[in-house]
């Protein structure tokens, strides 16, 4: 089975500072790796994916994430974080076989001081 | 249309009730899901359907009684429900075996059960 964590429980940053989240999956085979964000009262939204090719994937708002498989890892980073990347953040795998079943790590809640 | 829309917003029950919620998507996906979210939790997966059939049931209690009718629309229906399923109850949507393959959420519902 997958399965999916993520260290930080929370992070706490100024503005202007840079982040990284960590994220690290269980599963021996192929997988498909997501970041969801999910601003408060919002609904979940994607930041970014990795299904092949470049370890190195760039999403929307600045933030890209690295896929090291030899870690099982996939990092979330954005160089410069604004007050407005204050969210929940979590980590997806699911297995590259065509099973629909997405797993979430247990999130990162980011709050960002002005 | 890239949305996945969900009613109602906000519903508060009683144990004794018989209430149903609604999801629908109008961007082709043949796959739907229902997810279950406590508050700073991650989303857990409860139901999938591919093609209008139920594909994952993740041992979801009875009481829960999902409800495909067609490719857009997907219901849950509530029946007899306990205070700790009080939570905020997320449907998603996606391709069904595309290789850029990713789960759009909607806002989901916060349902209260008194």
């Amino acid at each position: 089975a997958q399965s999916v964590s993520q260290h930080n429980h929370h992070v706490i940053l100024s503005e202007a500072a840079s982040l990284e989240l960590g994220c690290n999956y269980s599963y021996g085979g192929t997988v498909n790796l997501f970041w969801y964000v999910q601003y408060p009262g919002q609904h979940l939204q994607l930041l970014l994916k990795y299904f092949s090719g470049d370890p190195l994937v760039k999403g929307i708002k600045g933030f890209e994430a690295e896929f090291i498989k030899s870690k099982f890892s996939f990092n979330l980073r954005k160089p410069s974080v604004q007050w407005s990347d204050t969210a929940e953040y979590f980590c997806a795998v699911n297995a590259n076989f065509g099973n629909e079943k997405l797993t979430f790590g247990t999130g990162t809640r980011l709050t960002i001081i002005p | 249309d890239t949305e996945v829309t969900q009613t109602p917003k906000h519903l508060v029950m009683g144990m004794t009730n018989k209430k149903s919620l609604k999801c629908e998507q109008h961007m082709g996906h043949r796959a739907m899901y229902w997810y279950k979210q406590k508050a700073k939790k991650p989303p857990e997966l409860m139901f999938v359907y591919s093609y209008e059939k139920l594909s994952i049931n993740e041992s979801v209690p009875s009481r829960f009684s999902p409800e495909c009718p067609n490719s857009s629309l997907l219901n849950l229906h509530l029946h007899a429900l306990q205070p700790e399923d009080s939570a905020l109850y997320l449907c998603a949507s996606s391709q069904v075996l595309a290789k850029s393959w990713e789960q759009f959420f909607g806002p989901g519902t916060r349902l209260t059960v008194l």
